[in-house]
């Protein structure tokens, strides 16, 4: 049972424009929300991080937003660059975020310049 | 940020020997290491949660025989591959984060390609 999923296995966009990543998940119980970015042979780094209790969190080009009545968030990136290319893994974690971390299975963001 | 290191990066491996692969925290103290595996078009799963100096906790369905691992310092966690058949064949990636720190604080390895033939 995926209780963190990102239906979309990839996405193309044009440098500059919006990149707008999906995730859904089904366990009422998580109350903590990251997002996470990984190269080819590298390890998943942290990019961003909502708690339930927010319904939006900014940093820079990347805005992550929460809707917790439809159990559904979303990373935007705005403007996209090449070097956001990567794998970004949704993820969702209890207890404030200290307990073990449910991980989709990514999607794959390419940018075209 | 803080940088996790893993060891060897890829091997290959015939059925029933045992495979053993490295962890290291290399600029920070990990009390906790966490092994996860990936298979193909399949998300991370965690395996197996391990404070240094304590047994590790392993997740429903992992064998804690098969999967042994060991966090005995505060910059390393191994994990050995017990008696190896093709169906270990996987992606396995350590994470690490330091005392009090939350999720967003964890810090992932490369991972390790494990091939058994």
């Amino acid at each position: 049972d995926q209780q963190v999923k990102q239906n979309s296995p990839s996405l193309s966009v044009q440098e500059g424009r919006i990149s707008i990543l999906n995730c859904d998940y089904t366990n009422s119980m998580f109350d903590y929300f990251l997002w996470y970015k990984k190269y080819p042979a590298e390890g998943p780094t942290f990019l961003i991080s909502i708690s339930s209790i927010k319904d939006k969190n900014e940093d820079g080009r990347f805005t992550v937003f929460l809707n917790k009545s439809a159990k559904h968030l979303s990373l935007h990136i705005v403007p996209s660059q090449p070097g956001d290319s990567a794998v970004y893994f949704c993820a969702a974690s209890f207890g404030g975020g200290y307990q073990k971390v449910t991980f989709g299975i990514g999607t794959k963001l390419q940018v075209i310049p | 940020g803080a940088v996790v290191s893993q060891h060897p990066s890829r091997v290959i491996c015939k059925s029933g020997t045992s495979v053993k692969i490295e962890c290291r925290s290399l600029d920070f103290q990990a009390t906790t290491m966490f092994w996860y595996r990936q298979f193909p078009k399949q998300s991370l799963m965690l395996m197996a949660t391990s404070n240094e100096g304590s047994k590790a906790t392993y997740e429903q369905g992992v064998e804690k025989d098969k999967f042994l691992i060991n966090h005995a310092s505060l910059t390393l966690s191994t994990l050995t591959v017990t008696s190896a058949h093709p169906e270990d064949s996987s992606f396995y990636i350590c994470s690490a984060r330091g005392p009090g720190q939350g999720s967003y604080e964890q810090y992932f390895g490369p991972g390790t390609r494990l091939t058994v033939t």
